[in-house]
């Protein structure tokens, strides 16, 4: 299965932009690259996803690569409630829709 | 609020017992996903279910066991449960099963085996 790479921890200062990089350089064709994000003591939620070309939503940006082995979020201005955990995940067309989360970024924003 | 709905919040129990852990998914969404995350492993795909069949397995212990209603709430039974699975139970549903189909999670069912 594609696995991804995320550094551990990163840390931004609040209404700065962050960037949040993710490696994943055996992706197959058909896998959509997801990111997630979860917050303390809750559940992971949805943050965007893409598959060649970069996508914009209200939460956040994701640039993907042209050789799509590596993605980036991006979150345009942190805020506090923006700490959390952000997962870089591939999702398999062919793989039965197995979603597997790594160990992800442990994002800190300092006021 | 995800609109996905579990419980119990928390569960205590011992060691050889087996519980139930329930989960309501969104309304309309038709697939409903298990996991489990524990400090040492992370988060785990478990199982998913859509419209009542069985759809994919994960990492599932031969000891747990799962399932879809005809109502599309599911249901994770554990059995002779040990100390190592103790672990916070997540539960997501999405609409259907395509690949690119948003995930919504619950709250989570903390079980704490003792």
């Amino acid at each position: 299965d594609a696995k991804t790479t995320q550094p551990n921890s990163m840390e931004s200062n609040e209404e700065e932009p962050v960037h949040l990089p993710c490696n994943h350089s055996t992706i197959s064709g058909t896998d959509y690259i997801h990111w997630y994000r979860q917050l303390p003591s809750q559940g992971p939620e949805y943050v965007i996803h893409g598959l060649t070309s970069n996508v914009n939503n209200r939460m956040a940006s994701l640039a993907i690569a042209e050789d799509r082995k590596s993605s980036t979020l991006i979150l345009h201005r942190a805020t506090l409630r923006d700490a959390a955990v952000y997962y870089c995940i591939l999702r398999a067309v062919y793989n039965f829709n197995k979603f597997y989360f790594g160990s992800g970024t442990k994002l800190n924003v300092k006021p | 609020d995800s609109g996905v709905t579990q419980t119990p919040k928390h569960l205590i129990t011992a060691t050889g017992q087996r519980v139930t852990l329930r989960c309501s998914p969104r309304s309309g969404d038709l697939s409903v996903y298990w996991y489990q995350q524990s400090l040492d492993q992370g988060l785990q795909f478990l199982i998913q279910y859509y419209n009542g069949e069985e759809r994919a397995k994960g990492n599932i212990l031969e000891r747990f066991s799962a399932q879809q209603f005809p109502d599309l709430h599911s249901e994770l039974n554990l059995s002779s449960l040990e100390l190592g699975d103790s672990a916070l139970y997540f539960c997501a549903s999405s609409v259907g099963t395509d690949t690119y189909n948003e995930q919504f999670f619950g709250p989570g069912t903390r079980l704490t085996v003792l």
